[in-house]
């Protein structure tokens, strides 16, 4: 397909156990993000990626949470010893820089992790 | 403060009414303004990218008023189908990119 793709779209885990999400952007798309989102809540950035770089690590919670990106493209989210605060929705994005600059996401549908 | 800022609402709202709500942001070195739309339990997509000098897409309008640095959205002749959350973004080129917490909107029939 032409869109982003995340998997597995829903993972239900054990408090202790070991997650990784995936991310296979749009084609081409140079700039790939992930946001965490709880429910009812607003998009609470994590990391993104410029290329295989991260520039800004910033939004990462914990020092459980790492994230790579390899050959420009897939991207997977690993969070370790899993909580039950970490029970979200995980949503990647990659982006088009137009010509003048502008970033707009086009985003996957998601993963729902459930941390039991 | 919040580097984006909106009224959460929700707007609840007459079909065929006029709604606008505002976004704030702090940076004003922020370059690059969007809306994006997010459905429940859906993630979000793009409505329409911001413009200094504003711009239109059919019934939706968008404004940016750096001077005031805030950002605006104005949807015409509302419908059902408009219900939905709209989040607003601020960013500056090569900068993370940072989603206002978005504000919900109920089209009543």
């Amino acid at each position: 397909g032409a869109g982003v793709s995340q998997s597995p779209s829903n993972k239900v885990t054990e408090k202790g156990k070991d997650v990784e999400l995936r991310c296979d952007p749009i084609s081409g798309h140079t700039a790939l993000y992930w946001y965490r989102q709880s429910l009812g809540q607003g998009l609470e950035f994590l990391i993104y990626f410029q290329g295989n770089s991260a520039p800004d690590k910033s939004g990462l919670p914990s020092d459980r949470f790492s994230a790579e990106r390899t050959g420009g493209s897939v991207s997977t989210l690993t969070i370790q010893r899993t909580q039950q605060e970490d029970s979200a929705v995980y949503l990647c994005a990659s982006s088009l820089a137009d010509r003048a600059g502008n970033e707009k996401l086009f985003f996957g549908s998601g993963t729902q992790l459930s941390v039991l | 403060r919040k580097e984006v800022e909106q009224d959460p609402g929700p707007f609840n709202v007459p079909e065929g009414a006029t709604v606008a709500f505002n976004c704030t942001y702090s940076n004003s070195a922020s370059q690059s303004f969007f809306w994006y739309r997010q459905d429940c339990r859906k993630e979000p997509k793009l409505l329409m990218s911001v413009y200094s000098s504003g711009n239109e897409d059919g019934r939706f309008t968008a404004q940016l008023n750096r001077a005031s640095q805030y950002i605006s959205l104005l949807i015409r002749d509302s419908k059902l189908s408009d219900s939905a959350t709209y989040l607003c973004v601020a960013m500056n080129r090569d900068d993370k990119i940072i989603f206002g917490k978005g504000t919900r909107l109920h089209i009543l029939p």
